[in-house]
């Protein structure tokens, strides 16, 4: 039972264009919701991350917006960048594991 | 301060053998959660450790264990190899688990022949 759905698998986006990734959640317990990115042959990297009772975070170039009625998040990346090609993972955590979105590989093309 | 840190960064085993994976937290954090990623699987939650307790484990067979020392770091163990056992196994720290950010290591490639 996938518990989180990401979407969409791979995005293609024009430098300094907006990047938008998302994801979706069954469990209601879950209490906390962050980002990461990898880049091949390194770990993941935490991007920044939210809590259920905020609506949005921003840091820099990239904003959370949460929707708790709805059980959704996503990933807004501003002014995209050829540096942000990565692949991107949503997690949330519920008893101290993280569960994982499938990843979204992101292209920015110069 | 330092990061998380795996060794090996790379391991090439035989089917049957056993390994272990070494991981040490960043200084202060109290809990190590072990992930393995593939790509067909993804990123998939293996155990976590707190000031020596296992607290959660995922839906791993038995040939996986794992165990935390005293200043907090981390091995895990695969007993029994098996081809599908192929994968990274990423490391990551907290300083209490549950809902506080969780810092990864560069991840400890494993190949099974």
């Amino acid at each position: 039972q996938q518990q989180v759905k990401q979407s969409p698998q791979s995005l293609i986006v024009q430098k300094g264009g907006i990047s938008i990734i998302n994801c979706a959640y069954e469990n209601t317990a879950f209490d906390y919701f962050p980002w990461y990115q990898q880049f091949p042959g390194k770990g993941p990297a935490l991007l920044i991350a939210i809590r259920p009772d905020v609506s949005e975070k921003k840091e820099g170039r990239f904003t959370i917006s949460f929707n708790k009625s709805a059980k959704q998040f996503s990933l807004h990346i501003m002014d995209s960048q050829p540096g942000d090609s990565a692949t991107y993972f949503c997690a949330a955590n519920g008893y101290s594991t993280l569960t994982f979105g499938k990843g979204t590989m992101l292209l920015v093309s110069p | 301060k330092a990061g998380v840190t795996q060794t090996p960064r790379y391991l090439i085993k035989t089917r049957g053998q056993q390994v272990t994976l070494s991981c040490s937290p960043i200084s202060g954090h109290r809990s190590v959660s072990w992930y393995q990623q593939t790509p067909g699987q993804g990123l998939q939650f293996l155990f976590e450790y707190f000031s020596e307790t296992q607290r959660n484990k995922g839906n791993f067979p038995g040939r996986f264990s794992g165990r935390q020392f005293s200043n907090s770091r981390s091995e895990m163990n695969v007993s029994t190899l098996e081809l599908g056992d192929s994968a990274l196994y990423l490391c990551a720290s907290s300083s209490s688990g549950g809902n506080t950010e969780a810092f990864f290591g560069q991840g400890t490639r494993l190949t099974v022949v």
